[in-house]
């Protein structure tokens, strides 16, 4: 049972535009939300994070939008370059029973043309 | 500033063999989680340790995997009997100690990948 569910699975954008990336989660015990940026051959480098008692986060040009009702969140990425071309994971996680382990969604690969 | 060490960065082993893949934390933190990638999906949480101790195992598969983080040296991932499903790549976290704020942001290393012939 895949607990944060991500899309799209692929996306295509040209310079400057805004793609937008949305995880949907089933576990109302979530209680922060990571996204991770991943460029072959490397390890996920965190991005920015959001906890539920928020609706919007925004760090440079990346922002995450929270809708709690409807288990729901997403990315931004204003003004995207063609070094923004990577592969975008949304996670989530809760402390239950202590360990924080991320449940991670399927990811989305953003291609960024000039 | 030294992040979250993995060590080795590539691995090949036949099957039947042993795999050992090592990861040094970020100064200052206490937790290790490993996951693990196989191609074109998402990370999957394997263990969670701290020094000395496994917190959560549920993401390990029962048979010849199995981790360690001693007091001294990096936490180990060893897998036994490596069979050609075994073929990841294999990332470990850390987190700063609980009680810090934001004591579940993670950071990962580079990765091990893993190729079993």
């Amino acid at each position: 049972q895949q607990q944060v569910k991500q899309s799209p699975q692929s996306l295509i954008v040209q310079k400057g535009g805004i793609p937008i990336i949305n995880c949907a989660y089933e576990n109302t015990a979530f209680d922060y939300f990571p996204w991770y940026q991943q460029f072959p051959g490397k390890g996920p480098a965190l991005l920015i994070a959001i906890r539920p008692d928020v609706s919007e986060k925004k760090e440079g040009r990346f922002t995450i939008s929270f809708n709690k009702s409807a288990k729901q969140f997403s990315l931004h990425i204003m003004d995207s370059q063609p070094g923004d071309s990577a592969t975008y994971f949304c996670a989530a996680s809760s402390p239950g029973a202590g360990s924080y382990q991320l449940t991670f969604g399927k990811g989305t690969k953003l291609s960024v043309i000039p | 500033n030294a992040g979250v060490m993995q060590n080795p960065r590539h691995l090949v082993r036949r099957r039947g063999q042993e795999a050992r893949l090592r990861c040094s934390p970020m100064k200052g933190h206490s937790h290790v989680y490993w996951y693990r990638q196989l191609p074109e999906e998402g990370l999957k949480f394997m263990v969670y340790l701290q020094k000395e101790n496994i917190i959560d195992e549920s993401g390990m598969p029962k048979e010849r995997f199995s981790a360690e983080f001693p007091k001294e040296g990096p936490s180990i991932l060893r897998i036994q009997q490596v069979v050609r499903g075994d073929s990841a790549a294999y990332f470990c976290a850390s987190s700063p100690p609980v009680r810090q704020v934001l004591q579940e942001t993670q950071y990962f290393g580079p990765g091990t990948r893993l190729l079993v012939l």
